[in-house]
C-alpha cells in the first residue's frame, strides 16, 4: 500500500481555518485519498475523500495537487470540537479489498 | 439508525481467561472491520469479512485470536487466552460496499484491560 506523510501535530485558533498536509508521492493512478478524523475517546469518523479534482462538504474541502503527490485538508473555520486526530489514507478503490490502513495522523488542537 | 454497536464498552479480566466482543454493524452494511488501537502501534487492522466471508485476516496477531461472522447483523472477536499485551481499545466499523460508497462507520469501541 502506498505510504503517506503528516505532521505529528498542529495547533489553530478557534474560528481560523486550519490547512491539515498530507504527502503521498508514490500515490497511484487508482488510489483515492480519504481523511478520517478520530475525536478523543472515539472512533474515527469519515471525513472527505477524493481523486484528483478538489471536494468540498459540510465538514470540509479537499485540495488535491494537480501531480496528486500531496493534498490538504482544510477546515474553513476550525471550532473545539475539531480538536481531534486526522489521518490521511490512500485507498484502492475497486477490486476485492476495501480495507482502511491508517498512519499516525496529526494531532490537531484548538485554543480558545 | 443506531451505528454499530459494540459490546462489553469495557472489559477487565485475567491473564489467561477468554474474552468474546460482539459487534452489530449498521443494517444494510456487506463489509465488516476489526481495528485494535493501542499507543505503541496505532490503529491496526485485524480482520474484515464481506458479506460474512473472512477476505483478510493477515492482521491478526496470533492464534489466540479468532473472528466470526455468522450472519450479517453480528459478529465476534474472541481472544483466547488473553494477555496484559492484548490491552487495547478494540473497535468495530461497518460500510456498504459499492462503487459509490466506501465510507466506514465505526463502533464507539471496546476498552480492553488484561490484568
Amino acid at each position: 500500500d502506498a505510504k503517506t506523510t503528516q505532521p505529528n501535530s498542529m495547533e489553530s485558533n478557534e474560528e481560523e481555518p486550519v490547512h491539515l498536509p498530507c504527502n503521498h508521492s508514490t500515490i497511484s493512478g487508482t488510489d483515492y485519498i480519504h481523511w478520517y478524523r478520530q475525536l478523543p475517546s472515539q472512533g474515527p469518523e469519515y471525513v472527505i475523500h477524493g481523486l484528483t479534482s478538489n471536494v468540498n462538504n459540510r465538514m470540509a474541502s479537499l485540495a488535491i495537487a494537480e501531480d496528486r503527490k500531496s493534498s490538504t485538508l482544510i477546515l474553513h473555520r476550525a471550532t473545539l470540537r475539531d480538536a481531534a486526530v486526522y489521518y490521511c489514507i490512500l485507498r484502492f478503490h475497486g477490486g476485492a479489498t476495501n480495507k482502511l490502513i491508517f498512519g499516525t495522523g496529526t494531532l490537531l488542537a484548538v485554543q480558545p | 439508525d443506531a451505528g454499530v454497536i459494540q459490546s462489553p464498552r469495557h472489559e477487565v479480566t485475567e491473564m489467561g481467561q477468554e474474552v468474546t466482543l460482539r459487534c452489530k454493524p449498521i443494517s444494510g452494511h456487506n463489509s465488516l472491520f476489526w481495528y485494535r488501537q493501542t499507543m505503541m502501534r496505532g490503529l491496526e487492522l485485524l480482520i474484515y469479512f464481506n458479506n460474512n466471508v473472512p477476505i483478510d485476516d493477515s492482521g491478526m496477531p496470533e492464534d489466540r485470536f479468532s473472528a466470526k461472522m455468522p450472519n450479517a447483523s453480528f459478529s465476534t472477536l474472541k481472544i483466547q487466552p488473553s494477555e496484559p499485551r492484548d490491552s487495547a481499545v478494540y473497535f468495530c466499523a461497518s460500510s456498504r460496499r459499492s462503487a459509490f460508497s466506501y465510507e466506514q462507520y465505526f463502533g464507539p469501541g471496546t476498552r480492553l484491560t488484561v490484568t
